[in-house]
């Protein structure tokens, strides 16, 4: 079956400028994690959607940073004027059930965002 | 707060020769799992194995094993005979079950691991 999507794969923006990157979860999947890549960081994981909502937003960076997900399904991670320092490989991932500290998460592969 | 080092950055060895990935863990909970994740040059993450707090079995797979070792909080990883697919990054990860998943995965930093023909 189908496995996590991403979109766009390679995203360049202009710094300033906002960007929405998008995530669509493995069907029937409740729960969805949003993760960072970069050289500097290493993976740093942002924010957890069990169903539509994120009990947790502290692992955003900044308030710059926002995620909705709806119909329990798509989400999508939004960055507002952006900076250079948000260059990084977001990446989106999901769950079968509902316990993300014991099940395997399956991983998209994820959005490559260049602020120039 | 939970931490997770991989203190090998890079590892290069010729094709056959084993390999072993280490990686050390630190966590307050007493209930937690731990993940070994494959990142091929594609960059998709590929899960490897998953092992609880509670089960110190060692794991064979094939030419992968792992040696999980609560008393020096170590969850190794071993390649035999290694090939040249075996080239990726490899990512230790923990995850506490007092949260219910809701903090993520844990991930160190991973280790580069070059596989020379």
């Amino acid at each position: 079956g189908a496995g996590v999507s991403q979109s766009p794969s390679n995203k360049v923006t202009e710094k300033g400028k906002d960007v929405e990157l998008r995530c669509d979860p493995i069907s029937g999947h409740t729960a969805l994690y949003w993760y960072r890549q970069s050289l500097g960081q290493g993976l740093e994981f942002l924010i957890y959607f069990q169903g539509n909502s994120a009990p947790d937003k502290s692992g955003l960076p900044s308030d710059r940073f926002s995620a909705e997900r709806t119909g329990g399904s798509v989400s999508t991670l939004t960055i507002q004027r952006t900076q250079q320092e948000d260059s990084a490989v977001y990446l989106c991932a999901s769950i079968e059930g509902t316990s993300g500290s014991y099940n395997e998460q399956f991983f998209g592969p994820g959005t490559r965002l260049t602020v120039l | 707060a939970q931490k997770v080092t991989q203190a090998q950055t890079e590892i290069s060895v010729v094709e056959k020769e084993d390999v072993t990935l280490d990686c050390v863990y630190e966590t307050r909970d007493t209930t937690y799992y731990l993940f070994w994740y494959k990142q091929p040059p594609s960059g998709e993450l590929v899960f490897l194995i998953r092992r609880n707090s509670f089960d110190e079995q060692n794991e064979i797979s094939g030419r992968y094993s792992w040696n999980f070792q609560k008393s020096t909080s170590s969850f190794n990883f071993t390649i035999t005979a290694s090939q040249v697919v075996d080239s990726a990054v490899y990512f230790c990860a923990l995850s506490e079950a007092g949260r219910g998943g809701a903090d993520g995965l844990t991930f160190g930093k991973g280790t580069h691991l070059i596989i020379q023909p």
